[in-house]
């Protein structure tokens, strides 16, 4: 079973600051998706990465995949109180270059933002 | 575009009981999966439909979960009978192709159905 481990479970800072989350695997994944969920709602896609060492950017989320495609990060500068959200990591495990939409989640990170 | 639309959107029941969950997925989308969400974990994929195919149904709790997609649109989950474990938020989520180049698709997820089993 491949397992995505996210940290830290728990942010609580201050708007204006910055912030880092991390997804980690033992495992390669051919794709890696971050997720952004609200209370009483679904995720919602917020980028995916697919070539290892890749970054990319959403206005002030920062997004990368790692060389060996087994770990991410998501960084969000100068926060506001409307990022707040639990942030899911997925990965797709399908080998090869075709993905048949079977992810594996992280536990998410729960940020909140102070104003 | 309507979104993925799910019912009810909060249930209760007492252990034993049966319950079901209604799906409704974004129009033309072929692919439709459910999720369980326990409080404080990430979604679980219970089981992925292509059109009215089953693709994986390997998480699926088969001796009290289960699901069908009647015509390839509409999708429900049942569960009989419920168990305390199974107070949840249940996910459906859809995508326009099942099978793809890697990344070249995205899930749209319905708001959930929260269950609790008292």
């Amino acid at each position: 079973t491949q397992l995505l481990e996210q940290s830290p479970q728990f942010l609580s800072i201050q708007e204006g600051e910055n912030l880092t989350v991390y997804c980690n695997s033992s495992s390669v994944f051919s794709s890696l998706q971050w997720y952004r969920q609200e209370p009483g709602e679904g995720p919602v896609l917020l980028v995916t990465v697919v070539t290892g060492g890749e970054v990319k950017k959403l206005k002030r989320l920062t997004f990368q995949f790692g060389d060996a495609r087994k770990d991410s990060s998501l960084h969000i500068t100068a926060a506001q109180p409307g990022d707040t959200g639990l942030y899911l990591c997925a990965g797709d495990s399908n080998a090869g270059g075709t993905s048949y939409g079977k992810l594996t989640f992280g536990q998410g990170t729960i940020l909140t933002v102070h104003p | 575009e309507a979104g993925v639309a799910q019912s009810p959107r909060y249930k209760i029941i007492e252990k034993r009981q049966s319950v079901a969950f209604w799906c409704n997925p974004i129009s033309g989308h072929a692919t439709l999966y459910w999720y369980q969400q326990i409080l404080g974990q990430g979604p679980k994929l219970l089981i992925q439909f292509q059109n009215n195919g089953v693709v994986d149904d390997s998480q699926l709790p088969k001796d009290r979960f289960s699901a069908e997609r009647l015509k390839g649109v509409d999708s429900t989950l049942k569960i009989q009978p419920a168990k305390l474990e199974d107070s949840a938020v249940y996910l459906c989520a859809s995508s326009l192709q099942g099978v793809g180049p890697r990344g070249s698709y995205e899930q749209y997820f319905g708001p959930g159905t929260r269950l609790t089993v008292t």
